[in-house]
C-alpha cells in the first residue's frame, strides 16, 4: 500500500534557524509531490509541489523542497524559520496509477520560539 | 469570501444518530473532494466527485456514509447511525486542476459520545 512517512511529528526551533522536514514515500511509480502547511487556526493550505523537471521546487514565504527519486524522499526546507512559520505540515503524496486521492503523511507540528 | 465553506463547524451528537454535513466548494471548482483527519493523522481520502458524478471512493467508507452533489455544486456527506469511531474532522476540498492543488474548507469536527 502506498504510503507517506515523516520523520518527526514535533520540531521546535528558535528564529533564524534552518529547517528541514523529512518526508518519505513508498510508492515506486511516477508520483506528484506536495506540501501542505496548517497554521494555527486556519484550514489547510497547499504550501509548494512538484509534477515533473527541476526537483528543487520553491514554494511561497522562502521554502523549498528537493524530490530525491533514488531515496523517494522530498524533505522540505528554509534557511531561517520565523516565529510566523510555527504550524503543522503534512506530506502528501498522489501517484497518476491510484487516481484522485492524495496520500498525506501523519504531520510534524513546528513550533518556532521568539 | 470565495473559499471553501463547510456546516456546521462542530457537531456533537449521541452514537446511533445520523449527520449530516455540508460543503460549497469554490464555485469555478468542478473537482470535489472528501477526507476525514483524526487527531494526530493526517487527512485520509473517502470520496471524489468531478462535477455531480461520484467517481471514487474509499475502501473507509462503509456503507454507513453516503456522499452526493446532486448539481455539481455543494455536496453532503450523510453518517448514519454513528459510531464513536466516526469522531473525527471531516474534511472538504476542491479543486480545478487535479488530485494534488486542493482548496481546504475549515472542516467539520464530528464529536460521537
Amino acid at each position: 500500500a502506498q504510503s507517506v512517512s515523516q520523520h518527526n511529528h514535533h520540531v521546535i526551533l528558535s528564529e533564524a534557524a534552518s529547517l528541514e522536514l523529512g518526508c518519505n514515500y513508498s510508492y515506486g511509480g511516477t508520483v506528484n509531490l506536495f506540501w501542505y502547511v496548517q497554521y494555527p487556526g486556519q484550514h489547510l493550505q497547499l504550501l509548494l509541489k512538484y509534477f515533473s523537471g527541476d526537483p528543487l521546487v520553491k514554494g511561497i514565504k522562502g521554502f523549498e523542497a528537493e524530490f530525491i527519486k533514488s531515496k523517494f524522499s522530498f524533505n522540505l526546507r528554509k534557511p531561517s524559520v520565523q516565529w510566523s512559520d510555527t504550524a503543522e505540515y503534512f506530506c502528501a503524496v498522489n501517484a497518476r496509477e491510484y487516481g484522485n486521492k492524495l496520500v498525506f503523511g501523519a504531520g510534524t507540528i513546528l513550533r518556532v520560539k521568539s | 469570501d470565495t473559499g471553501v465553506s463547510q456546516d456546521p463547524r462542530h457537531k456533537i451528537t449521541k452514537r446511533g444518530q445520523n449527520v449530516t454535513f455540508r460543503c460549497d466548494p469554490i464555485s469555478e471548482h468542478n473537482r470535489l473532494y472528501w477526507y476525514r483527519q483524526t487527531l494526530g493523522q493526517g487527512p485520509e481520502f473517502l470520496t471524489y466527485f468531478q462535477n455531480e458524478a461520484q467517481l471514487e471512493k474509499s475502501r473507509l467508507l462503509s456503507d454507513r456514509f453516503s456522499a452526493e452533489r446532486p448539481k455539481g455544486s455543494f455536496s453532503t456527506l450523510e453518517i448514519q447511525r454513528t459510531e464513536q469511531g466516526d469522531s473525527a474532522m471531516y474534511l472538504c476540498a476542491s479543486s480545478q486542476q487535479g488530485p494534488g492543488e486542493l482548496f481546504f474548507g475549515e472542516g467539520s469536527r464530528l464529536t460521537v459520545l
